[in-house]
């Protein structure tokens, strides 16, 4: 139940496409859901994130569209850009432990220009 | 500069000497933890701590020990590290809010 499934592991994109990230949580006790990128060399560094009593949270071109029935959130890169290219965490916390942060394996975003 | 500092960065050991990794923050932060990030695994939290003297177990716990003697301060002690706890190691803390900041971490190999 403690557990954050990430797909796909690994992506390709053009420039300019539309990078996609799926998760999956079991826990309904979760709310409150960040994304992490993480370049090569450096720790992982806050991206966006979103609480269940919203649909869908956008920052530049980056949304995360949730949905709370599928237990489901994903992250969705507009124009992407060579820049993007890093690797991208979900993850998943309840506000009674905040500091018991659940990661998805991790998605390793590769835009070619 | 708002950072969370992580010594030594690299780190080659043999099996069954101890170290410490040592973690710093100088955000006046009450909360930090430690991961473990080993391919297709993700990070995995090995300890957190909410508060000075205040310390609890994360998913992955076993061979590692904490202490929070100061609040900017956050060491991982290995007393007797082992092949299979070879990886890439990050602090990171967190002020009231959720967010998280990472450190930039500790690359150990254990031979």
């Amino acid at each position: 139940q403690q557990q954050v499934k990430q797909s796909p592991q690994s992506l390709i994109v053009q420039k300019g496409g539309i990078s996609i990230i799926n998760c999956a949580y079991e826990n309904t006790a979760f709310d409150y859901f960040p994304w992490y990128q993480q370049f090569p060399g450096k720790g992982p560094a806050l991206l966006i994130a979103i609480r269940p009593d919203v649909s869908e949270k956008k920052e530049g071109r980056f949304t995360i569209s949730f949905n709370k029935s599928a237990k489901q959130f994903s992250l969705h890169i507009m124009d992407s850009q060579p820049g993007d290219s890093a690797t991208y965490f979900c993850a998943a916390t309840s506000s009674y432990n905040t500091d018991k942060l659940i990661f998805g394996t991790g998605t390793r975003l590769q835009v070619f220009p | 500069e708002a950072q969370v500092t992580q010594n030594p960065r690299y780190l080659i050991t043999v099996t069954g000497k101890k170290l410490t990794v040592t973690c710093s923050q100088n955000m006046n932060h009450e909360y930090m933890s430690w991961y473990r990030q080993d391919p297709g695994l993700g990070l995995r939290q090995i300890y957190y701590s909410m508060n000075v003297e205040v310390t609890d177990k994360g998913d992955v716990p076993e061979g590692y020990k904490v202490s929070r003697k100061e609040k900017r301060n956050f060491p991982l002690i290995l007393e007797s590290p082992s092949p299979n706890q070879t990886s890439l190691y990050f602090c990171a803390s967190r002020g009231l809010q959720e967010t998280q900041y990472f450190g930039p971490g500790t690359r150990l190999l254990v031979l």
